[in-house]
């Protein structure tokens, strides 16, 4: 089945830094979509990407679908305590709107 | 609205007990269903998925079983719970009818000890 490698797996910033994360698949995504899941909760859709190239912004997230449809990138600029969480890609994985999730970028935000 | 219901929050069983975990989704009709678990708060993997009444497709073997008795409730149950059942289960739920973003509940701890 396809795979989806996130990266960094883990990082620590301080406060007000910006951050980027990327995601690679195996095989050519027509849909990217990105989640964050905050500390035991269940993970909230952040952004989703349907052109290859699409730029798409939500407050200070921007997330691109990659040209090669292959990956995609997400940054946060000026982070702050309560982007804590683990940032999670995801693809479609067949039918049925099965979606498979990267293995997560957890972050932590040193204030 | 359409929101999702996931209960209980935690749990802590012992080896070899039975598992019922249920979720309902409410303000929507005929949604996708999916549980998901989450182990050492990491990736997430698909248990089971259902797109309707008393369909249900399994992703991988396991010790688990899913039913759907209702169009907007999915159970996920165990007849002997194994320490390797523990983790942390996520519902989520599609519309069916186009996108991928879904919607999940808050999850069960579940430690099975």
């Amino acid at each position: 089945g396809q795979q989806l490698n996130q990266s960094p797996q883990s990082m620590f910033i301080q406060e007000g830094e910006d951050v980027s994360m990327n995601c690679t698949s195996s095989s050519i995504f027509n849909t990217w979509l990105w989640y964050k899941q905050d500390p035991g909760k269940g993970p909230v859709l952040l952004i989703a990407l349907y052109k290859a190239g699409e730029l798409t912004s939500n407050g200070r997230l921007t997330a691109q679908f990659g040209i090669t449809r292959k990956d995609s990138f997400l940054n946060i600029s000026a982070s702050i305590p309560s982007d804590v969480g683990i940032y999670f890609c995801a693809g479609p994985s067949g039918g049925y709107q099965k979606v498979t999730f990267g293995i997560g970028t957890k972050l932590q935000v040193i204030p | 609205s359409q929101t999702i219901h996931q209960w209980p929050a935690t749990l802590v069983q012992p080896v070899g007990s039975p598992l019922s975990l249920e979720c309902t989704v409410e303000g929507t009709s005929n949604p996708n269903l999916y549980w998901y678990r989450q182990a050492a708060g990491r990736g997430l993997q698909l248990l089971f998925y259902s797109v309707g009444i008393g369909q249900i497709s399994s992703e991988v073997p396991q010790n688990l079983s899913a039913s759907r008795p209702q169009d907007r409730q999915f159970i996920l149950s165990s007849k002997k719970l194994l320490l390797s059942d523990s983790g942390f289960y996520l519902c989520a739920w599609s519309t069916g009818t186009g996108g991928y973003g879904y919607t999940f509940g808050s999850g069960t701890r579940l430690t099975v000890v």
